[in-house]
């Protein structure tokens, strides 16, 4: 089936830090979304990103809608405790535009703390 | 605003048996979409209800069936259980009616474990 790759699957981080992460894949997608999951709870939206070529921040997070639609990146600023957890890149593929569902998601980057 | 719940939060069943997941959306919202998420797989897309009819669905097999009521309330149900189906499953709310991610929210989860 389709696949995102995302990258780095884990990294540590400490506070202040800026942080990166990226999807990537083989296929077109209509829409990009990132999401946070805390342990015990679902993941929350972070940012939604319609159109190729978009940059749209939230705080200290920005992402971008890759110009050939086929990747994502997440940057957080200056980092804080709270940032740790487990970020997912998730795509809509072309041609599922009448649909909120069939989300495709890459398998995560987890945030930690350095030691 | 109340939000999406799910029962049960968990579940614990042995191999052979069935067992139903209910997703209670948020007022309003007219589209549940489930996935399971799993170490292995990560977060797959299983199906999406609107409005009471199925409107898309992932690529898993017939054992995995769900259905959505009239107060878009949205059960899974999942037959002949095996050791793999073992897995948090979530479900997501959103209005249905415009691609507005922003509208979308997950539950918290129910985990399923197989024995």
């Amino acid at each position: 089936g389709q696949q995102l790759n995302q990258s780095p699957q884990s990294m540590f981080i400490q506070e202040g830090e800026d942080v990166s992460m990226n999807c990537t894949s083989s296929s077109i997608f209509n829409t990009w979304l990132w999401y946070k999951q805390d342990p015990g709870e679902g993941p929350v939206l972070l940012i939604a990103l319609y159109k190729a070529g978009e940059l749209t921040s939230n705080g200290r997070l920005t992402a971008q809608f890759g110009i050939t639609r086929k990747d994502s990146f997440l940057n957080i600023s200056a980092s804080i405790p709270s940032d740790v957890g487990i970020y997912f890149c998730a795509g809509q593929l072309r041609g599922y535009g009448g649909s909120q569902g069939n989300l495709i998601f890459g398998k995560g980057t987890k945030l930690s703390v350095k030691p | 605003k109340a939000g999406v719940t799910q029962t049960p939060r968990y579940l614990i069943k042995t191999r052979g048996q069935q067992v139903t997941l209910s997703c209670s959306p948020i007022s309003g919202h007219r589209s549940v979409s489930w996935y399971q998420q799993t170490p292995g797989q990560g977060l797959q897309f299983l199906f999406e209800y609107f409005s009471e009819t199925q409107r898309n669905k992932g690529n898993f097999p017939g054992r995995f069936s769900g259905r959505q009521f009239s107060n878009s309330r949205s059960e899974m149900n999942v037959s002949t259980l095996e050791l793999g189906d073992s897995a948090l499953y979530l479900c997501a709310s959103t209005k249905g009616t415009a691609k507005n991610y922003n509208e979308q929210f997950f539950g918290p989860g129910t985990r399923l474990t197989v024995l």
